[in-house]
């Protein structure tokens, strides 16, 4: 299993700023994953971040709008840039297990609210 | 990514069987079929996965069947702490999870 951990646990923030969340894995992990929970939502991918390369963004997602760190095999940061109300979302790190399943374990999210 | 149907709500009352089901008719051959649950201000945590046989493990049990059109998660007695959102997620064995709609489920006392 792993252990993930997310900063801040929750924001809000002003229409037009910037916030770098944080993610936190207990173990090396090659592949993390950043998802959005728009409210009343499921969730969706927005990016796979291995370390020592540049992020895979999935389709409607873009790196100017959220650029991604991984600086080691066990941090990464999303920062969501410009935001405006419609970013109010939780956004979620998660990492692929090792074991025999490959599960994928989740951070609790970070609630973010654009004011 | 195969399409997925689930019924948006379920009730069942505390120490019952609960059997949610899950349309994934557009499934591939080599699609594993994944079920994660997302319990109250919490992020997904993993539940079961199988590919053609039933599977049972310490949180649940998969029932899949034969033509692989369709998936059960069983939880064999429902307790307070299992209502949540539960995702049913046919996946190639890459590692993108594509979310649906999921399958709420309350239990009552």
């Amino acid at each position: 299993s792993a252990v993930i951990s997310q900063k801040p646990s929750r924001d809000i923030c002003q229409r037009g700023t910037s916030l770098t969340i944080q993610c936190q894995v207990d173990s090396q992990v090659t592949m993390m994953f950043w998802y959005r929970q728009q409210p009343g939502q499921s969730l969706t991918l927005i990016a796979t971040a291995n370390q020592g390369s540049e992020a895979t963004y999935e389709s409607g997602f873009v790196i100017d709008k959220f650029p991604i760190s991984r600086p080691n095999l066990t941090f990464s940061t999303l920062t969501v840039s410009n935001m405006s109300p419609e970013d109010s979302s939780i956004y979620l790190c998660s990492v692929r297990g090792t074991g025999a399943y490959n599960e994928q374990f989740f951070g609790p999210g970070t609630r973010l609210t654009v004011l | 990514d195969a399409k997925t149907t689930q019924p948006n709500s379920m009730e069942s009352n505390e120490e019952e069987p609960v059997h949610l089901p899950c349309n994934h008719s557009t499934i591939s051959g080599t699609d594993y079929i994944h079920w994660y649950r997302q319990l109250p201000s919490q992020g997904p945590e993993y539940v079961i996965h199988g590919l053609t046989s039933n599977v049972n493990n310490r949180m649940a049990s998969l029932a899949i069947a034969e033509d692989r059109k369709s998936s059960t998660l069983i939880l064999h007695r429902a307790t307070l702490r299992d209502a949540a959102v539960y995702y049913c997620i046919p996946t190639g064995g890459g590692n993108k999870l594509t979310f649906g709609t999921g399958t709420q489920l309350k239990v009552e006392l």
